[in-house]
């Protein structure tokens, strides 16, 4: 079975340029998670889509960051324009199902490291 | 004060020793707990998670969760070199979302 794919791996930029990253999950998962993970810390949740439907975009800096998963497969976001503190690893995770309450294992990327100078 | 508190580290430790990793909680509310590693310039993958209060062990690795001091830990026996890695603690409420709220992760080196 192949895993979650990311492109590209890294990426610098200039602020105030745009950006995007492209997330395929693992074929025939519903659910699909964009991540930020600055240096030294965990990840941080951005947006979940469950199918082509956004479930929580609570932590989506919506002025400069967007998302779509139009036909409820792949998935990409943007960030328009960047600044440098977005300088981070964009981790795109996805799960089998819906999510029902019940817990299921998030199958991770290997990551898109951004670096904004 | 933030959700989830881990020592980062980094830990160094001699091949063969038992690794004693641990994260704090402040919501207890949460349900599932989850450690995850991640070698360097890769995504983090599941080692092992819990459901509420208790112990699980698979081969050299043990998670504990105490919910009544709201501490989470994971042990690793003889540890090895390839062991080497962040270990990420992450906990989720459960629900519509899953949504995982993660520590900040600790650095392990485990010297041959």
């Amino acid at each position: 079975e192949a895993g979650v794919a990311q492109s590209p791996r890294y990426k610098i930029i200039e602020k105030r340029q745009s950006v995007a990253f492209w997330c395929n999950p693992i074929s025939g998962h519903a659910t699909l998670y964009w991540y930020q993970q600055i240096l030294g810390q965990g990840p941080k949740l951005l947006i979940q889509f469950q199918n082509n439907g956004v479930v929580d975009d609570s932590q989506l800096p919506k002025d400069r960051f967007s998302a779509e998963r139009l036909k409820g497969v792949d998935s990409t976001l943007k960030i328009q324009p960047a600044k440098l503190e977005d300088s981070a690893v964009y981790l795109c995770a996805s799960i089998p199902g819906m999510t029902s309450g019940r817990w299921e294992t998030q199958y991770f990327g290997p990551g898109t490291r951004l670096l904004v100078l | 004060q933030k959700e989830v508190e881990q020592d980062p580290g980094p830990l160094s430790v001699p091949e063969g020793a038992i690794v004693s990793l641990n994260c704090t909680y402040s919501n207890s509310a949460f349900q599932y707990f989850m450690w995850y590693r991640q070698y360097s310039r890769k995504g983090p993958e599941l080692l092992m998670y819990t459901y509420s209060s208790g112990n699980k062990e698979d081969g050299r690795f043990t998670a504990q969760v105490d919910k009544s001091s709201k501490y989470i830990s994971l042990f690793i026996r003889d540890s090895q070199p390839s062991d080497s890695a962040t270990y990420l603690c992450a906990m989720t409420l459960g629900g519509a979302t899953n949504k995982l709220i993660f520590g900040t992760g600790t650095l392990l080196a485990v010297q041959p």
